[in-house]
């Protein structure tokens, strides 16, 4: 199975701070992509950002950025200029070409971001 | 545009009762996914759906789960009978490809007392 892990259980960021959330994935298979979700305490999944195997640059959507390097399989997610909104538990998922449909999730980081 | 919908939102009932959990998913979009998210396990694939054709059943939990698309515009996931280890959050996710983004719905809170 896919594997998805996510390192730090919680961060925490001042605000207007820039933040990196840490994404592994285990897969032997050259075309899979990736994706990151934000899951507030409302519990409603928000999709932020995918990227490709084959996407030759990094993904960008507004203040979200994936900082994907394919030979240490990371696919790190950067939050610029945090808001007292983006509090909230952040998942990365992805699926492999082998298993279109099969998303695998991490088990979440829970960030926090303070005054 | 309406996202998807799901109902009910909130479910309580007693184990051994049959749940039903229905799923919307947005018009157009021919696959559909039923999660399931709890502490413990995370978030779970159980069943998606492929222009209404289950394609990969692996993660449902046992016989006492089952799931329907008998349309493109509806799906069912049926819990019987309902074990207290089946509390939980159920989501409904669809897209437009197999491998496209997913749009959640906001989740079924299922508890089994």
């Amino acid at each position: 199975a896919q594997k998805i892990t996510q390192t730090q259980p919680g961060m925490f960021v001042q605000e207007k701070e820039a933040v990196t959330l840490d994404c592994t994935y285990d897969t032997s298979d050259p075309s899979y992509g990736l994706f990151w979700y934000k899951q507030p305490s409302s519990g409603e999944m928000i999709f932020l950002i995918y990227q490709g195997s084959y996407d030759q640059q990094n993904a960008t959507e507004g203040r979200y950025s994936l900082n994907f390097q394919k030979a240490r399989k990371s696919a790190n997610l950067v939050i610029s200029a945090s808001q007292l909104g983006d509090s909230a538990m952040y998942f990365c998922a992805s699926y492999r070409g082998s298993t279109l449909g099969r998303l695998y999730f991490g088990r979440g980081t829970q960030l926090t971001v303070w005054p | 545009d309406a996202g998807v919908i799901q109902s009910p939102r909130h479910e309580v009932t007693e184990m051994g009762q049959e749940v039903t959990l229905r799923c919307k998913p947005i018009s157009g979009h021919n696959s559909l996914f039923w999660y399931r998210q709890t502490m413990m396990r995370g978030l779970e694939l159980l069943i998606y759906f492929n222009n209404n054709v289950p394609i990969d059943d692996s993660g449902m939990p046992e016989d006492r789960f089952s799931a329907k698309m008998p349309n493109a515009s509806f799906s069912t996931l049926k819990i019987q009978p309902s074990e207290p280890r089946d509390s939980a959050v159920y989501f409904c996710a669809s897209s437009l490809l197999q491998a496209g983004e997913l749009f959640f719905g906001e989740g079924s809170r299922l508890t089994v007392l």
